[in-house]
C-alpha cells in the first residue's frame, strides 16, 4: 500500500531564504507526482506535476525533483516571500488509475 | 479565477438531514473527483467519475453518493447526515489525456458541520 510522508510537518523561515520541502513514498511504481499549495480555508492549487519519466520540473521560483528509485521528491523554493506562506502537499499518482495518494503536508510560514 | 465551483462554502446542519454538496466546472473536463479532508490530515478520495454516467468509489469508504448526469456537474449527497460526516469536502476535475495524467484542479471546498 502506497504511503506518502512529508517532512518537516511545519517550517518557519525569514523572508529571502531558500528552502527545501521533502516528500517520500513507499512504492516507487508511481505514474507521476504532484505538488500542491493549500491556503487556509481554500482548495488546492496545483504547482508542479512531474511525470514518472521526468527528473524535475520548474515554475518560476519553484523547482521540484523526483527520484523514483529512492522514493523521494523535493520542492525547492527560492528567495521565499511572505506570500509563500501556506501548506504544501505532495501527492503521488498511481498507474492505471487517476487516484492521488496525498501526504499530510508541510505548513510553511515565511515572516518578513 | 476559479473554474471549478463548490457550494455552499460552509454548512452547519442538524443530524438526519439530507444534504447535497454542489460541484460545477466550466473547463469541460471529463474527470471529476471528491475528496474528504479532516483538519491536519491528508486528503482521501471518496468518489470519482470518468465522464457522464460514470461513478466509482474511492479509497475511503463513504456513506455519500454521487451522480454525473452532465459533464460539468458532480453533486455529492448524504441521505441522512451524522456528526461523523463533519469534515471538509473538496471537489476536483482534470481533462482526459490518453498519454499522461493531467493536473487536477480543485474547488475551494465545502466545510460541513453536523450537529
Amino acid at each position: 500500500k502506497q504511503e506518502v510522508t512529508q517532512i518537516p510537518a511545519a517550517l518557519s523561515v525569514p523572508e529571502g531564504e531558500n528552502l527545501v520541502l521533502n516528500c517520500s513514498f513507499t512504492d516507487s511504481a508511481i505514474y507521476n507526482l504532484q505538488w500542491f499549495r493549500q491556503d487556509p480555508g481554500k482548495g488546492l492549487t496545483s504547482l508542479l506535476l512531474i511525470q514518472s519519466s521526468q527528473r524535475e520540473q520548474t515554475s518560476g521560483r519553484l523547482n521540484a525533483s523526483l527520484d523514483k528509485s529512492s522514493g523521494r521528491s523535493t520542492l525547492y523554493i527560492a528567495a521565499s516571500q511572505p506570500g509563500d506562506s501556506a501548506t504544501y502537499l505532495c501527492a503521488v499518482g498511481l498507474y492505471n488509475t487517476d487516484k492521488l495518494i496525498f501526504g499530510t503536508g508541510t505548513r510553511l510560514q515565511v515572516f518578513p | 479565477e476559479a473554474d471549478i465551483y463548490q457550494t455552499p462554502r460552509y454548512l452547519v446542519i442538524g443530524t438526519g438531514k439530507k444534504i447535497t454538496l454542489e460541484c460545477s466546472q466550466t473547463m469541460g473536463h471529463d474527470k471529476m473527483y471528491w475528496y474528504q479532508q479532516d483538519p491536519g490530515m491528508e486528503l482521501h478520495l471518496i468518489h470519482y467519475s470518468y465522464g457522464v454516467n460514470s461513478t466509482e468509489k474511492g479509497d475511503l469508504s463513504s456513506e455519500s453518493t454521487v451522480s454525473r448526469i452532465r459533464t460539468e456537474h458532480f453533486p455529492l449527497t448524504l441521505e441522512s447526515a451524522r456528526p461523523s460526516h463533519t469534515s471538509q469536502y473538496l471537489c476536483a476535475s482534470s481533462p482526459y489525456d490518453r498519454v499522461s495524467n493531467q493536473p487536477q484542479h480543485f474547488g475551494d471546498g465545502t466545510r460541513l458541520s453536523i450537529l
